[in-house]
């Protein structure tokens, strides 16, 4: 299976400011998960990036607020836009299973984000 | 009502039990179930992947699913103290990998020495 490596892996950051996070995978996937795990909550899926076109979000979720990039293949970013303490989370990224490999989501582990 | 529930406990057992946990689900699409093991700022793990209903053993392993109760469960046997962790069931209709999983909130397990 893939191997994702997310960074930062944790941060404190000012309300009104933006974080970047970024996921690198060790292959090239066709999608690419972001979710969010509040304290107490289930992972909830931010948006779907599909490399070429732009991300699908759920519902709660807007891209002005968590603009996402898919530049190619094997990486993608996720921002968190004017912050504030509700947006601090846990933030992960994930990969689809790859089409004739072992069924599972690969996660990363995790951006920890702290707005203060 | 929540797609997914699931008891976030803590649940508490000696070292040795079986360990049994639980989630239920409300849509009757899902098809694809999985247990994800997550350790403390670590991102989660895939431990079990079941295709519809049925039983699947890995090691110490087990994960059912009954499709028609819609209710998954994990057992873990000969439990040891690394397996203190949080447990979270998660869900799928789709085995393409075209969308995301829907989770359950996690039941946080202690093994106690």
């Amino acid at each position: 299976s893939a191997v994702i490596s997310q960074k930062p892996s944790r941060d404190i950051c000012q309300r009104g400011t933006s974080l970047t996070i970024q996921c690198q995978v060790d292959s090239q996937v066709t999608m690419m998960f972001w979710y969010r795990q509040q304290p107490g909550q289930s992972l909830t899926l931010i948006a779907t990036a599909n490399q070429g076109s732009e991300a699908t979000y759920e519902s709660g979720f807007v891209i002005d607020k968590f603009p996402i990039s898919r530049p190619n293949l094997t990486f993608s970013t996720l921002t968190v836009s004017n912050m504030s303490p509700e947006d601090s989370s846990i933030y992960l990224c994930s990969v689809a299973p790859t089409p004739g490999g072992p069924y599972g989501y690969t996660f990363g582990s995790g951006t920890r984000l702290t707005v203060v | 009502q929540k797609e997914v529930e699931q008891d976030p406990g803590p649940l508490s057992v000696p070292e040795g039990a079986i360990v049994s946990l639980n989630c239920t689900y409300s849509n009757s699409a899902f098809q694809y179930f999985m247990w994800y093991r997550q350790y403390s700022r670590k991102g989660p793990e895939l431990l079990m992947y079941t295709y519809s209903s049925g039983n699947k053993e890995d090691g110490r392993f087990t994960a059912q699913v009954d499709k028609s109760s819609k209710y998954i469960s994990l057992f873990i046997r000969d439990s040891q103290p690394s397996d203190s962790a949080t447990y979270l069931c998660a869900m799928s209709d789709s085995g393409g990998g075209a969308d995301g999983l829907t989770f359950g909130k996690g039941t946080h397990l202690i093994i106690q020495p």
